[in-house]
């Protein structure tokens, strides 16, 4: 079975700071993996996803994500923080076991913007 | 396109009582999804359904039932709501005509359930 293990429920940076939001998963084929932001009161929506034809992968709104086999992890990245970024991330692998091609999802990692 | 919506936004239910979330897609999408959102455990799958008239359990599903009569609609009920249920409700669709397993999952905005 898969599993999505997001280190850390709340970060907090300074606007114009690294962000690095951590994701490491389990699974037991070569995965699929997406990252979704949820801002408040809203939906989630797509930020960029890995779909094995490269291992940088840049998604919307500045952020990027490389996976690193070697360490089963998939790292969310963007190099300046803005207010804006404020909202909660989440990491998800697909299940390519199941006919309904699910996602699991990982606990979340809240992102705080300071000024 | 109004791409996944949800009805209603908010509900509040005593315990025992019954409902029924809809869910509507109008991207002609086969897949659909019942996540329930609690904190720090993430989204956790209800029911999915792969097509029109099937559907299926997913991680989650005991005190819940689905039911997918039409292809745009995904219907999630609770028969007898427990205060374990009250978390927010999030519907999703995806497309799979190109059998793909990296197609996007759309997300609806939510139905905040709240059971005392």
């Amino acid at each position: 079975a898969q599993s999505v293990t997001q280190l850390g429920s709340h970060v907090s940076v300074s606007e114009g700071a690294l962000v690095l939001l951590r994701c490491n998963y389990s699974s037991s084929v070569p995965p699929y993996l997406f990252w979704y932001v949820q801002y408040p009161n809203q939906g989630l929506q797509l930020l960029l996803k890995y779909t094995s034809a490269a291992t940088l992968v840049k998604g919307i709104n500045g952020f990027e994500a490389e996976f690193k086999k070697s360490e089963t992890s998939f790292h969310l990245t963007k190099p300046s923080a803005h207010m804006s970024d404020a909202a909660e991330y989440f990491c998800a692998v697909s299940d390519r076991g199941n006919a309904g091609n699910m996602l699991t999802f990982g606990g979340g990692t809240r992102l705080m913007v300071k000024p | 396109n109004a791409g996944v919506t949800q009805t209603p936004k908010f509900r509040v239910l005593k315990t025992g009582q019954s409902m029924t979330l809809l869910c509507a897609q109008d991207m002609n999408h086969e897949y659909m999804y019942w996540y329930r959102q609690d904190p720090g455990m993430g989204l956790r799958l209800i029911h999915y359904s792969v097509g029109e008239g099937t559907t299926a359990k997913g991680e989650v599903p005991d005190g819940y039932n689905v039911s997918r009569l039409k292809k745009q609609n995904f219907l999630l009920g609770l028969e007898s709501a427990a205060p374990s249920q009250t978390s927010v409700y999030f519907c999703a669709s995806r497309d799979s005509t190109s059998g793909r397993f990296t197609d996007t999952q759309y997300f609806g905005p939510g139905t905040r359930l709240t059971v005392l």
